[in-house]
C-alpha cells in the first residue's frame, strides 16, 4: 500500500513565522497535491506537482509556495504565517498507472497560527 | 469549471440504510470516487466507479451512477456507529490533468 506521511499531526506557529509542511510518499507516485480543509468549505487545492521541480497553482495559492526537489517529497511553505492560514492541511498523491487514479491522502497536519 | 455538490449533513439510526447524494456538472468525468474521513484523520478511498458503469456493489456499499442526471449516490446498508464520518464525493477533472474535484463533504451522524 502507498504510504503518505505528513511530518506533523499538530503544529502551532506564531504570526509572521515561515512554516514548512512536509509530505513524503514511498510508492513512486508522480503527482502530488496540497489541500487545505476548512469547515463548510470542503477541500481547496493550494498547489500540485506532476514531476520533480514542477509545480502548478491550484485554486488558492496566495500566501503559499511549494518545493519538489525529489520525487518522493513535496513541501508546502507558508512564507509568513497569518491567522487565516489556521487550517487542516492535507497532502495527497496519485499514480499514473493502475486500475484507477484515486488519490492517497496523508493523515493531515492541523496548523494553528497564533 | 467542474462543480461537485453534496448536502452537508445526514442523520440516520443505527441499522438503517444511509444514502449520500452527489451531483456534478461535467459529463465527461471518467472516474468517480467516494472517500471517507474519520475525525482528525485524512481521507480514505472507499470505492470508485467508472463512468461506463451504472452500479457497483462492495459489501455494505452500493454506488449508483446516473450519467444522464449527473448524479452519484453512495448507499450504506445496515449503518453502524463506526460509519459516522464525513463522506466526500470526487470526480475526475475533464481536462485530463488527473486532478480530482471534491464536493464539500457530507457529515453522516449515526444515532444508536
Amino acid at each position: 500500500d502507498v504510504k503518505v506521511t505528513q511530518s506533523s499531526r499538530y503544529l502551532v506557529k506564531r504570526t509572521g513565522e515561515k512554516v514548512f509542511l512536509e509530505c513524503v510518499q514511498d510508492m513512486d507516485h508522480e503527482n502530488m497535491f496540497w489541500y487545505r480543509q476548512d469547515p463548510g468549505l470542503g477541500l481547496r487545492l493550494i498547489y500540485f506537482s506532476y514531476d520533480v521541480k514542477m509545480k502548478e497553482k491550484g485554486d488558492i495559492p496566495e500566501g503559499y509556495s511549494v518545493s519538489r526537489e525529489k520525487k518522493e517529497r513535496f513541501s508546502l511553505i507558508l512564507e509568513s504565517a497569518s491567522t487565516n492560514q489556521t487550517s487542516m492541511y492535507l497532502c495527497a498523491t496519485q499514480g499514473r498507472g493502475g486500475v484507477h487514479y484515486g488519490y492517497t491522502f496523508g493523515s493531515g497536519t492541523r496548523l494553528t497560527v497564533v | 469549471g467542474e462543480d461537485v455538490e453534496q448536502s452537508l449533513f445526514l442523520s440516520v439510526r443505527e441499522g438503517d440504510s444511509s444514502v449520500i447524494n452527489c451531483t456534478y456538472t461535467d459529463s465527461s468525468s471518467t472516474y468517480l470516487y467516494w472517500y471517507k474521513q474519520e475525525p482528525g484523520a485524512g481521507l480514505q478511498l472507499l470505492t470508485y466507479i467508472f463512468s461506463n458503469m451504472d452500479m457497483k456493489q462492495d459489501q455494505r456499499l452500493t454506488v449508483l451512477l446516473n450519467k444522464k442526471d449527473k448524479h452519484l449516490s453512495l448507499r450504506i446498508a445496515d449503518t453502524q456507529t463506526g460509519d459516522s464520518a464525513i463522506y466526500f464525493c470526487a470526480v475526475s477533472d475533464s481536462s485530463n490533468t488527473g486532478k480530482l474535484i471534491f464536493g464539500q463533504g457530507t457529515t453522516l451522524q449515526v444515532k444508536p
